[in-house]
């Protein structure tokens, strides 16, 4: 079992849509939470990033963690065309190196 | 901006040849990473390195070794290249341990023949 699990998709919503993006993980030694946005061709970007549970706003996205479910969410409001991409979760403990574990990415095609 | 580069966005090898990706940041960051990225994998953690001439393996390390002798620059050398080796490499920085955001340089799509 992968410690970080994401659905590849792709998702295929209408422009003004809510987008929904999840990922589950197994590890409960992970505090931090991050989402990272992949355009074809590019390296990731980091987009948000939580500490532990609860939720964080940025504008049209909202991050989302519940660590007694082990579910974590990116949710995208009035998503655009620009948003098309590959959303990548990913998830680290707060000690020593802090290697990060990504999920395998949510392909995400938002139509004019 | 933080930013990362690799040498070759295309590279076409080879089997039995010896591959080498460069990496360079701008932003004097400590830690630097060598990802693979395929499909259905997601990145997998090669090799990363927390300083200068330190270096320590991750995830999938056969196949692989790294060269990290300034600051800047992180290197990633394929000994004997394989098929099984044609993938995506992203190379990324890190200030330091303790801050979460890697910052990853555009990639290069390599292709052993």
């Amino acid at each position: 079992q992968k410690e970080v699990e994401q659905d590849p998709g792709p998702l295929s919503v209408p422009e003004g849509a809510i987008v929904s993006l999840n990922c589950t993980y197994s590890n409960s030694a992970f505090q931090y939470f991050m989402w990272y946005r992949q355009y074809s061709r590019k390296g990731p970007e980091l987009l948000m990033y939580t500490y532990s549970s609860g939720n964080k706003e940025d504008g049209r996205f909202t991050a989302q963690v519940d660590k007694s479910s082990k579910y974590i969410s990116l949710f995208i409001r009035d998503s655009q065309p620009s948003d098309s991409a590959t959303y990548l979760c990913a998830s680290n403990v707060n000690t020593g190196f802090q290697k990060l574990v990504f999920g395998t990415g949510t392909r995400l095609l938002v139509s004019p | 901006d933080v930013k990362v580069t690799q040498s070759s966005r295309y590279l076409v090898k080879r089997t039995g040849e010896k591959v080498f990706l460069e990496c360079v940041q701008d932003m004097d960051h400590e830690n630097m990473f060598w990802y693979r990225q395929d499909p259905g994998l997601g990145l997998r953690l090669i090799y990363f390195s927390y300083d200068v001439k330190m270096k320590e393996k991750g995830d999938i390390p056969e196949g692989y070794s790294v060269s990290r002798e300034k600051k800047e620059r992180f290197s990633l050398i394929l000994e004997s290249a394989s098929t099984n080796q044609t993938s995506m490499y992203l190379c990324a920085s890190r200030r330091l341990a303790g801050y979460n955001e890697q910052f990853f340089g555009p990639g290069t799509r390599l292709t052993v023949l």
